[in-house]
């Protein structure tokens, strides 16, 4: 069974200061990862993924996560905060099994102080 | 591409009134999710379909609520009757999962339903 835990339900970082969203998940197989990013009031937007191509994967708007399997691992990480960063952020599973189901984490709430 | 297209955007209505939440997908995606989002359970997967047909609909709550996808283009969430315990915000997304289930999942704005 698939599960993902995402270790901050808030995070709160300074303008300019690097970003650390931490997520950990639990899978029978080689997993797919995602990041989604949730502004307020508005859909989900996929950030990044993983699929099994490189571990250090790239996204947008300057975040990148580096799937580490030897710990279950896939945090989150910016090197500058922005204050258009603030937001919901959701790590999500998924290896495949039972179809094409996806497992959401309960969501990090990002908040940016000027 | 419009991506995913949800109606209406926002709907209030009274306890006991069916609710018809819809949902038109990517055109070219094969497998359509419907969550609900709220505060005190965050996001849940209510049920998927893959190629217009139910794969996992374990997430349904109860049986007043049912989906549908009469064909690929077009899906339907509906709520008969509603309670105010359902109000919440509601995503429909769709994806290209191939056979390994890995794709993306593109969402909807969601649609903001309020039953009093």
């Amino acid at each position: 069974a698939q599960s993902v835990t995402q270790l901050d339900s808030h995070v709160s970082v300074s303008e300019g200061t690097p970003v650390l969203l931490r997520c950990n998940y639990s899978s029978s197989y080689s997993p797919s990862l995602f990041w989604y990013v949730q502004h307020p009031n508005k859909g989900l937007q996929l950030l990044l993924k993983y699929t099994s191509a490189a571990t250090l994967v790239k996204g947008i708007n300057g975040f990148e996560a580096e799937f580490k399997k030897s710990e279950t691992s896939f945090h989150l990480t910016k090197p500058s905060a922005h204050m258009s960063d603030a937001a919901e952020y959701f790590c999500v599973v998924s290896d495949g099994t039972g179809g094409f189901k996806t497992i959401f984490g309960a969501g990090t709430r990002l908040f940016v102080k000027a | 591409d419009a991506g995913v297209i949800q109606s209406p955007r926002h709907e209030v209505t009274e306890m006991g009134q069916e609710v018809t939440l819809r949902c038109k997908p990517i055109s070219g995606h094969n497998s359509l999710f419907w969550y609900r989002q709220t505060m005190m359970r965050g996001l849940e997967l209510l049920i998927y379909f893959n190629n217009n047909v139910p794969i996992d609909d374990s997430g349904m709550p109860e049986d007043r609520f049912s989906a549908k996808m009469p064909n690929a283009s077009f899906s339907t969430l509906k709520i008969q009757p509603s309670e105010p315990r359902d109000s919440a915000v509601y995503f429909c997304a769709s994806s290209t999962s191939g056979t390994s289930g890995r794709g993306e999942q593109f969402f909807g704005p969601g649609t903001r339903l309020t039953v009093l």
